[in-house]
Formats: C-alpha cells, structure tokens, sequence
C-alpha cells in the first residue's frame, strides 16, 4: 500500500499568508495526487487532481505541483474562508489512500 | 448537478450487519466509478470500496469478506451490505464519485452517515 505522510500536521497563518503543505509519497506514483479541503462537518471538497490540475470551481490562488514521490499544495493569499483541513490522497493503485491532513487555523 | 445522498446509518451491535444506501441524482451511478470512503477522528479517511463502470468490484483488506458494494441502476442507487461489524468500523461513511467516469479522483461527496458500532 502506498503510505502518505502530509507535513505539517497543523500550522497556523494570518489572513493574506502564503501557506504551503507537503505530501510525500512512499512510492512513486506520477502525477497521480489529489488535495482535498474539508471544513468541519462537511465532507471533504476536491481542490487539485493529478497533482497541478484545478478543479472547476476552486479559486485560483490554490495550486499544487510535484511529480514521482513529493507534493504541494500551496495558498497563495489564505482566505477567511480556507481555515480548514486538507488531505492528499493517492489515485494511482488500489488501496486508494489519504494522508493524514493538515489543519489551518487563524494564529 | 451531480448529488448524492446517503441513508442507513445508526447504533448497530457489534458483530451485527448493517445496509447503507446513496441515492445519486443528475448522473448515472453505472456510468461512473462509485466509492465508499469513511471517516474517525482516530484514522482519518480510509478508503472502503469501490465499484467501477464494468461491474469490478474492490475493497479495503480491512473490510474484504464482510462488506459488499452493489449497485441497483434502476434506483440509480449505490449500497454498502456491511457484515460482522466491530467497533473498528464505527465512522462517518461517505459516498464518492469520481470526477470524469474512470478515474479515481473524488469529485463529489455525500453528506455522509453515521455508524456506530457499541
């Protein structure tokens, strides 16, 4: 199974931050990463697929890059409304496996 | 719009077995890969199963032999026939589709359900 390990577990940031989360991979898998955003309560939100794409929706200061092993997600100008949770997750073999998240709250 | 609502969860005795149901609206079930993810506080998210256009079916080796997906395309409905539950299995579950049809990116969620396994 491919095991995913998201840094930092939490961080906290002000309104306007640049916010960057890390995703590494234990295997390589390509581009095959996806980032979620789940806010409390909700079920999580699609963000990013195969690793860089923007899903329809999704304002544009979120992005992400890596490829093979390493990730990121990056805010570019946080918002009041991105204090949140995000998880990677894997879509390039079965198991299907998230990471363990990275809270984002208001310092 | 694709929407998709999940029913059937509740307080079930251990070792006792439980259905869950998602309704989807504004696509067909059967024309897309179908998934059941949970949630715990402890775990975090974990992939449960999935049900792919061609009638393929996965699950996690954490549920393999107790659990079964299905799909009826005449209710446009998905199911989740859990068995033999334990309390490892108390979570919020979620139905997820993917994003285009085969792929294995989830686009849109459920609300999510709880069981309770005590």
């Amino acid at each position: 199974d491919t095991q995913l390990t998201q840094s930092p577990s939490s961080l906290s940031a002000s309104i306007g931050d640049r916010v960057t989360i890390t995703c590494r991979a234990s295997q390589r898998m390509n581009s095959f990463l996806n980032w979620y955003q789940q806010k409390p309560g909700k079920a999580p939100k699609l963000l990013i697929y195969a690793a860089s794409s923007l899903q329809s929706g999704v304002p544009s200061r979120f992005s992400g890059s890596g490829s093979g092993t390493d990730f990121t997600l990056t805010i570019s100008s946080l918002q009041p409304e991105d204090f949140a949770t995000y998880f990677c997750q894997q879509s390039a073999s079965l198991p299907l496996t998230f990471g363990g998240g990275t809270k984002v709250d208001m310092k | 719009e694709a929407q998709l609502v999940e029913s059937g969860g509740g307080l079930i005795q251990p070792g006792g077995s439980l259905t869950l149901s998602c309704a989807a609206s504004g696509f067909t079930v059967s024309g897309h890969y179908m998934n059941w993810v949970r949630q715990t506080p402890g775990r975090g998210l974990e992939w449960v199963s999935i049900i792919e256009t061609g009638g393929d079916t996965y699950y996690a080796d954490s549920v393999k032999g107790r659990f079964t997906i299905s799909r009826d395309n005449s209710r446009n409905t998905l199911f989740l026939h859990m068995n033999s539950l334990t309390a490892e299995d108390t979570a919020i579950y979620y139905c997820a589709r993917d994003r285009r049809g085969s792929d294995h990116e989830f686009a849109y969620w459920g609300q999510g359900t709880l069981v309770t396994v005590s």
